[in-house]
């Protein structure tokens, strides 16, 4: 099983659509989270960050963790054709220097 | 991405030979991270140097990957008698304090032929 597993798409939705984009991850000693976002053929770059369980919401979008179940999440709304993008979710503990990324999902938002 | 410069941002190499991979952190900074991304992939951590402490090598795949960096300068990622397996985005990254996250070079985007 793999550290941090993520659906890797593609993810195709009709603009204005609601995105849920999820991760779930093995080792409960995580306590960041991350979320980037890749666009293509640039490198990754920070959209959110989580630490410990709850929600955080910027604009149009919320990150959401919930560590019992070992699962997080971003929603998007009113997606726009501007946010298709690889999403990659990050994470990493107390201790340790680097972060694990999923394999990231693919989204499609078609005008 | 803004504060990390890496080049090239492509190269296309053939199979057994070296290659050089070159990260700038630009302000500088301690923290100093290498990525490799395959087609499909997550990123696979690589090495990381943090100050004047021995880097943590523990993520090179083999004794052909090697990496070195000066101070809080200029990094090189080297990779000896390339492989077609090599074939990846090297993306260099540095810390934007603590544990709040990286903030990525654009990537070197190698194709061993």
């Amino acid at each position: 099983q793999k550290e941090v597993e993520q659906d890797p798409g593609p993810l195709s939705v009709p603009e204005g659509a609601i995105v849920s984009l999820n991760c779930t991850y093995s080792n409960s000693a995580f306590q960041y989270f991350m979320w980037y976002r890749q666009y293509s053929r640039k490198g990754p770059e920070l959209l959110m960050y989580t630490y410990s369980s709850g929600n955080k919401e910027d604009g149009r979008f919320t990150a959401q963790v919930d560590k019992s179940s070992k699962y997080i999440s971003l929603f998007i709304r009113d997606s726009q054709p501007s946010d298709s993008a690889t999403y990659l979710c990050a994470m990493k503990g107390n201790y340790g220097q680097n972060f694990v990324f999923g394999p990231g999902t693919r989204l499609s938002v078609l005008p | 991405g803004a504060g990390v410069s890496q080049s090239p941002s492509n190269k296309v190499t053939e199979k057994g030979k070296d290659v050089e991979l070159r990260c700038d952190p630009i302000s500088g900074h301690t923290a100093l991270y290498w990525y490799r991304q395959r087609l499909g992939q997550g990123l696979e951590f690589l090495i990381y140097f943090q100050g004047n402490s021995a880097p943590d090598k523990s993520g090179l795949p083999s004794d052909r990957f090697s990496a070195e960096r000066t101070g809080e300068s200029v990094s090189t990622l080297t990779i000896q008698r390339t492989q077609q397996e090599d074939s990846a985005v090297y993306l260099c990254a540095k810390l934007q304090g603590g544990n709040y996250g990286y903030t990525f070079g654009s990537g070197t985007r190698l194709t061993v032929v």
